[in-house]
């Protein structure tokens, strides 16, 4: 079964601290993946996707197909990366996207 | 470009009254999604649409009704609200499979 898991449901780190926020999959094929981003009172947005390889806002992730993760890495937390933060998978048959249950990262000052 | 937008912003319902929520998207996308999005469970598929006139059940459709009659708009549909349909519904959109889906700002639900 496809499924994604993100095992903290929160994490709290302090100002300038790194970050890693854990994601687990389970895919049968070549699978596509995401990091959304909610802050505050806004809606879902894309954060990266492990195609694209590329660093947002400071923000990692690398696929690991052998461990079969997708964990997103900052190597200094700022405030205003506090946040719900999702990790995703897409199903390619219509586009569905798998969600874990989310992370809630707040950085303290 | 509004992007995705989403009607009502908030509702509060009785148990077995009706209500659709409407979501509508300016950016000729094909493919539309309906999500509701619950403690400590992430946001899961209702239902979505490939394309005008198409619908498809998501992993959680129960108790819900989709339409697709135009390309810019994906409405969902609560033909009997129930106390376990609280949450908050995000209806989001993209371009193709595997490309970026944007997301509404989201619908909050309340059924008494």
């Amino acid at each position: 079964a496809q499924r994604v898991t993100q095992p903290e449901k929160l994490l709290s780190v302090f100002k300038g601290a790194p970050v890693e926020l854990k994601c687990n999959y389970s895919y049968s094929g070549s699978p596509e993946l995401f990091w959304y981003v909610q802050y505050s009172r806004q809606r879902l947005q894309l954060l990266l996707r492990h195609i694209s390889r590329e660093s947002i806002k400071g923000f990692t992730a690398d696929l690991n197909k052998g461990e079969t993760s997708f964990h997103l890495k900052k190597p200094f937390a700022q405030e205003e990366d506090s946040a719900m933060y999702y990790c995703a998978l897409s199903d390619n048959q219509g586009g569905k996207l798998i969600f874990g249950q989310g992370t809630e990262l707040s950085v303290k000052p | 470009n509004a992007g995705v937008t989403q009607t009502p912003k908030f509702r509060v319902l009785k148990t077995g009254q009706s209500m659709t929520l409407l979501c509508a998207q300016d950016m000729n996308h094909e493919y539309m999604y309906w999500y509701r999005q619950d403690p400590g469970m992430g946001l899961r598929l209702i239902h979505y649409s490939v394309g005008e006139g198409t619908t498809a059940k998501g992993e959680v459709p129960d108790g819900y009704n989709v339409s697709r009659l135009k390309k810019q708009n994906f409405l969902l549909g609560l033909e009997s609200a129930a106390p376990s349909q609280t949450s908050v519904y995000f209806c989001a959109s993209s371009y193709r499979e595997g490309t970026e889906q944007y997301f509404g700002p989201g619908t909050r639900l309340t059924v008494t």
